[in-house]
């Protein structure tokens, strides 16, 4: 069975850091990954997802995401945090249906990211 | 502007009461998705729809109902079976198709409080 880990469920940065946020996934197939970043009270957005075309993916707001397909992992960068970045970031891999359709997401239990002045 | 729009954005319950929460997409989607997020769990999956007038159970369907009568919309009943239905609910979409790489849209989300 496919899953997800995100370690560390809170990280906290200053402004101007490197942020790291990471994700573990397991699958006996090749994966297809996302990042997802939910602002309280919100629903999800989509950060970025990997599609197989590049090993680094870039997203929006200054985030990309490198797939290691060694360390099976998927984490989520960004050079320089800004204080609009705190939020609830979410890590999801897709599962693959007997027969190959496409199955539903399996989510990370997300990690609380806080950006100090 | 197409999307998914989800209705109450808060919701009180008595304890023994039914309630509904809708979802409505405009995005010409063929499935749809309800989750469950209680703080430090993530998301959990109760029902999907992957077409009009068929649904399966999630991971956690048991107090729950839903029906997909019409392709925009798939409301959930929380059942006075649940338990412990305080949570945020969210609703999600996306094309049925067979590439793994269709992200999920979701909706902005259903505050659910038991009193």
């Amino acid at each position: 069975a496919q899953s997800v880990t995100q370690l560390g469920s809170h990280v906290s940065v200053s402004e101007g850091a490197l942020v790291l946020l990471r994700c573990n996934y397991s699958s006996s197939v090749p994966p297809y990954l996302f990042w997802y970043v939910q602002y309280p009270n919100q629903g999800l957005q989509l950060l970025l997802k990997y599609t197989s075309a590049a090993t680094l993916v870039k997203g929006i707001n200054g985030f990309e995401a490198e797939f290691k397909k060694s360390e099976t992992s998927f984490h989520l960068t960004k050079p320089s945090a800004h204080m609009s970045d705190a939020a609830e970031y979410f890590c999801a891999v897709r599962t693959v249906n007997y027969g190959g359709s496409q199955g539903n997401l399996i989510f990370g239990k997300g990690t609380k990211l806080s950006v100090k002045p | 502007d197409g999307g998914i729009t989800q209705s109450p954005k808060y919701l009180f319950r008595k304890e023994g009461q039914n309630v509904t929460l809708s979802c409505e997409q405009n995005l010409n989607h063929d499935a749809m998705y309800w989750y469950r997020q209680d703080p430090g769990q993530g998301l959990r999956l109760i029902y999907y729809s992957q077409i009009v007038n068929d649904f399966q159970k999630g991971d956690i369907a048991e107090g729950y109902s839903v029906s997909r009568e019409k392709k925009e919309s798939f409301p959930l009943t929380v059942t006075s079976a649940q338990k412990n239905p305080t949570a945020f609910y969210l609703c999600a979409s996306t094309w049925a198709s067979t590439s793994g790489y269709n992200e999920q849209f979701f909706g902005p989300g259903t505050r659910l409080t038991v009193l």
